[in-house]
């Protein structure tokens, strides 16, 4: 299993560009999420996934919008890029252990954007 | 929302000493609690995480507490090794909300620097 694989792994946008950063997982696990990463702020939801067709925000979700048509694909769209969003990106998928009342979640390699 | 609080930010111990994280947690209804390692350039890590019906969790050289009342959860790691150097970060959430894309809510991080 390639676990949860991020493209691409740096990127620069000039202010107001789009771009899109895509998430795949290899695992067939039900949930994945969005999170950034900035210095001295840990880990931030960005949007969520609970199921193919079904999306939610999390605790910083403007300027960013998410789709989730397969198990497998979730990328992030950045619609119109500010440099406030220049930060570490990292998606994650999950499932719940069975029985246990925990689930475990993995976490891709990132990707590194800047936006000047 | 729940509210996750780390200590310390940095942590420096020297090569086979024993080092503790901890972490306070606002929300009574979290009930599980998991632990990440980040190492430089790389996605979290799950290492070890623990439920709210159990005290104490150990896997081989690192373990975890967590006392209910107090609201707080520890990770000790001990006889520490140069692998061990990395950013260590602490979650809570109330199990089963979203297989855990949605509900955990993280720490800031700690960088554990373990000196040779």
């Amino acid at each position: 299993n390639a676990g949860v694989t991020q493209t691409p792994k740096f990127q620069v946008l000039k202010t107001g560009q789009s771009m899109t950063l895509q998430c795949a997982q290899d695992m067939n696990h039900e949930y994945m999420s969005w999170y950034r990463q900035d210095p001295g702020m840990g880990l931030r939801l960005i949007h969520y996934s609970v199921g193919a067709g079904i999306t939610d925000q999390g605790e910083v979700p403007n300027g960013y919008n998410v789709s989730r048509s397969t198990t497998e694909d979730f990328p992030l769209r950045l619609l119109s890029a500010a440099p406030s969003q220049t930060s570490v990106y990292f998606c994650a998928s999950s499932y719940a252990v069975p029985g246990q009342g925990a689930y475990e979640q993995y976490f891709g390699p990132g990707t590194r954007l800047t936006v000047t | 929302g729940e509210n996750v609080e780390q200590h310390p930010s940095t942590l420096s111990v020297q090569e086979g000493d024993s080092a503790v994280i901890k972490c306070t947690y606002s929300d009574s209804a979290s009930n599980y609690f998991p632990w990440y390692k980040q190492e430089l350039g790389k996605g979290p890590q799950l290492i070890i995480d623990i439920r709210s019906n159990v005290g104490e969790k150990k896997d081989q050289r690192i373990a975890v507490t967590l006392n209910k009342t107090a609201k707080h959860f520890s990770l000790h790691i001990t006889e520490t090794q140069p692998e061990d150097s990395a950013v260590y970060f602490c979650a809570a959430t109330e199990s089963y909300s979203g297989g855990g894309a949605d509900g955990l809510t993280f720490g800031k991080g700690t960088h554990l620097i373990i000196q040779p």
